[in-house]
């Protein structure tokens, strides 16, 4: 099973500043199969990115995904105050899924 | 528009059972692979099961294999997921998730909460 480990557990940031997420993976994953998606407190998780550079429908351009293999990374260029929340990135791969623990962008 | 509405959830006790529905509605539900992903209390998201279109490829996560069986009737646009022998570690609240080109997931419901408790 691969196994995706996201940092930092918790990312403190003002509105305005970029943010960085990094997804890094047990083995190497098809960059086709790596999607992210952010959730706020108690709703459903929402795809933002998917095939690790795609944006999902409506997603604004201020998020970005890149990387490939075992390394991979949400970009949020410059935060709006909606953008706090828990972002979670996701693999598929023999028939299963797996996500990270998740990152928290709290406001700082 | 496209909505996956859940339900079933409840409080069981240990090795009981429970079956979740959930119900798709403004797509083609036929046409989609149908997930079921997790969440505990405070924690992150787990993927459950998986179904197939046509209900022919079936998969599960290795902690809930042997107890959970995922089924479809794309007649009545639904899903379930049978939950037997239930565990405390299985109390969490359950996602029903439309899979696109079986790699992520594009439309989730509200979500239905499990608790497994004496």
């Amino acid at each position: 099973e691969i196994v995706l480990t996201q940092s930092p557990g918790t990312l403190s940031l003002s509105p305005g500043e970029r943010a960085t997420l990094s997804c890094r993976a047990s083995q190497s994953v098809s960059s086709s199969y790596l999607a992210w998606y952010q959730q706020k407190p108690g709703q459903a998780p929402r795809l933002l990115i998917y095939g690790a550079s795609s944006r999902a429908t409506g997603i604004p351009d201020r998020f970005s995904g890149s990387g490939s293999g075992t390394d991979f990374t949400l970009t949020i260029s410059r935060l709006e105050p909606e953008d706090f929340a828990v972002y979670y990135c996701q693999q598929y791969g023999s028939s299963a899924y797996t996500f990270g623990q998740g990152t928290k962008l709290e406001i700082k | 528009e496209v909505q996956l509405v859940e339900s079933g959830g409840g409080l069981v006790k240990p090795g009981g059972s429970l079956r979740l529905s959930c119900a798709a509605s403004g797509f083609t539900f036929s046409s989609y692979s149908m997930n079921w992903v997790r969440q505990a209390p405070g924690k992150g998201l787990e993927w459950v099961s998986s179904i197939s279109s046509s209900s022919s490829y079936i998969y599960y996560a290795d902690s809930v294999k042997g107890r959970f069986t995922i089924s479809r009737d794309n007649a009545k646009n639904s899903l379930y997921l049978q939950m037997n022998s239930l565990r405390a570690e299985d109390t969490a609240v359950y996602y029903c998730a439309r899979a696109v080109d079986a790699i992520c997931f594009d439309y989730w419901g509200q979500g239905t909460l499990v608790t497994v408790s004496s």
